[in-house]
């Protein structure tokens, strides 16, 4: 069973265009996300987090968006860059718990 | 910034031998956490410990063990290599008070054959 979700194995921008990547979870008990972005043959790197008391959090070109009754988050990039062609990867947990779950990762590619 | 180190970015082995990976954290952090990321199945894990000698499973445990004898170190063990255990293995460590995101080292390639 899958609890977190990400239904686009891969996404294409042009530069400069705005990059969305979308996330679905289905236990309501989780109250914190992230986002993370890999490059072949490195680990995740943290890019941005969201609590569940907010509905946005921004960092820099960075947006995430909460929508909870929706159970689905968002992460935007703007503009994107040729050096966000990535694997980006949504997670989530709940309080109380030490357990992340993770997503099965969408491949960004940003066309210069 | 938090380092967290994995002793090997590449390792071969051959179906039945004993496995370990290794992994260390720098920043003091009580939770260290065992993931395998395979292509379609996002990251999956394994193993984590909130503390020293503490440990519990996590999603996919079978085919593995782990050992948390000091805070900073984390080991992977593959009691038997299979085939099927050829994977990416990430490690990562967090903050305990929180929500905290996890910071995770830079994974090894393991190959079974």
């Amino acid at each position: 069973d899958q609890q977190v979700k990400q239904n686009s194995p891969s996404l294409s921008v042009q530069e400069g265009r705005i990059s969305i990547l979308n996330c679905d979870y289905t236990n309501s008990m989780f109250d914190y996300f992230l986002w993370y972005k890999k490059y072949p043959a490195e680990g995740p790197t943290f890019l941005i987090s969201i609590s569940s008391i907010k509905d946005k959090n921004e960092d820099g070109r960075f947006t995430v968006f909460l929508n909870k009754s929706a159970k689905h988050l968002s992460l935007h990039i703007v503009p994107s860059q040729p050096g966000d062609s990535a694997v980006y990867f949504c997670a989530a947990s709940a309080t109380g718990t030490y357990k992340y779950i993770f997503g099965t990762g969408t491949r960004l590619k940003v066309l210069a | 910034d938090v380092k967290v180190t994995q002793s090997s970015r590449y390792l071969v082995k051959r179906t039945g031998e004993k496995v370990f990976l290794e992994c260390v954290q720098d920043m003091d952090h009580e939770n260290m956490f065992w993931y395998r990321q395979d292509p379609g199945l996002g990251l999956r894990l394994i193993y984590f410990s909130y503390d020293v000698k503490m440990k519990e499973k996590g999603d996919i445990p079978e085919g593995y063990s782990v050992s948390r004898e000091k805070k900073e170190r984390f080991s992977l063990i593959l009691e038997s290599a299979s085939t099927n255990q050829t994977s990416m293995y990430l490690c990562a460590s967090s903050h305990p008070s929180g929500p905290q995101p996890l910071h995770f080292g830079n994974g090894t390639r393991l190959t079974v054959t």
